[in-house]
């Protein structure tokens, strides 16, 4: 199975930050990367696919980029609902994988 | 309005059994391929299987091989997870999930039911 490494796990940040979060594969998945946003006791919430492109309704201060076995998710300008965990999953072959989660917190 | 509505999660012995059902509405159910992901309450996220819109195609975790069978009624709308040989390492939140786009399985998820809470413990 592809292995998705996240980094970091964790970190706090301010409201206004540009925040960036990456995301290794064990080996190659060309541009099949998705984003999530996960809140607590909610379902996770589709951000990006395709490795950069966003999904409908997700504000413009989300974007991801990367090809191949490396990918970042960026956040332009923190706001108070991006306190959230994100997580980054491949979909090139099964068994589709996740990475272990980035926590954002308040600082 | 997209909606799915997963149930039949609770208390389970291990070794036993559990059938989880998601209804879906608001889209073309039979066009758009469906899985189970699922998470251990505090920890991240496994996709557990996957299955064509067709249902002539499904997927599993090796984690589950085995064990779990995906299938779907289109007449119905409605998405199965059938568990059996249920283990402690089974307990997490089961939520269904719809592919983004229709045609095979492709991976990325745009709507996520709530989840149901299945426990395996004696």
């Amino acid at each position: 199975a592809i292995r998705m490494t996240q980094s970091p796990s964790s970190f706090s940040a301010s409201t206004g930050d540009r925040v960036i979060i990456t995301c290794r594969a064990s080996q190659g998945i060309s541009s099949y990367l998705a984003w999530y946003q996960q809140k607590p006791g909610k379902a996770p919430k589709l951000l990006i696919y395709a490795a950069s492109t966003l999904q409908s309704g997700v504000p413009s201060r989300f974007s991801g980029s990367g090809s191949g076995t490396d990918f970042t998710l960026s956040i332009s300008c923190l706001q108070s609902e991006d306190f959230a965990t994100y997580y980054c999953q491949q979909y090139y072959s099964y068994p589709w994988t996740f990475g272990q989660g980035t926590k954002v917190e308040i600082k | 309005e997209v909606q799915l509505l997963e149930s039949g999660g609770g208390l389970v012995q291990p070794g036993g059994s559990l059938r989880l059902s998601c209804a879906a509405s608001g889209f073309t159910f039979s066009s758009y391929a469906m899985s189970w992901v699922r998470q251990v309450p505090g920890k991240g996220l496994e996709w557990v299987s996957g299955i064509s819109g067709s249902g002539g195609n499904t997927y599993y975790a090796d984690s589950v091989k085995g064990r779990f069978t995906i299938s779907r009624d289109s007449s119905n709308n409605t998405l199965y997870l059938q568990m059996n040989s249920l283990r402690a390492e089974d307990t997490a939140v089961y939520y269904c999930a719809k592919d983004l786009r229709s045609g095979s399985l492709q991976g990325a998820f745009d709507y996520w039911g709530q989840g149901t809470l299945v426990t395996v413990s004696s």
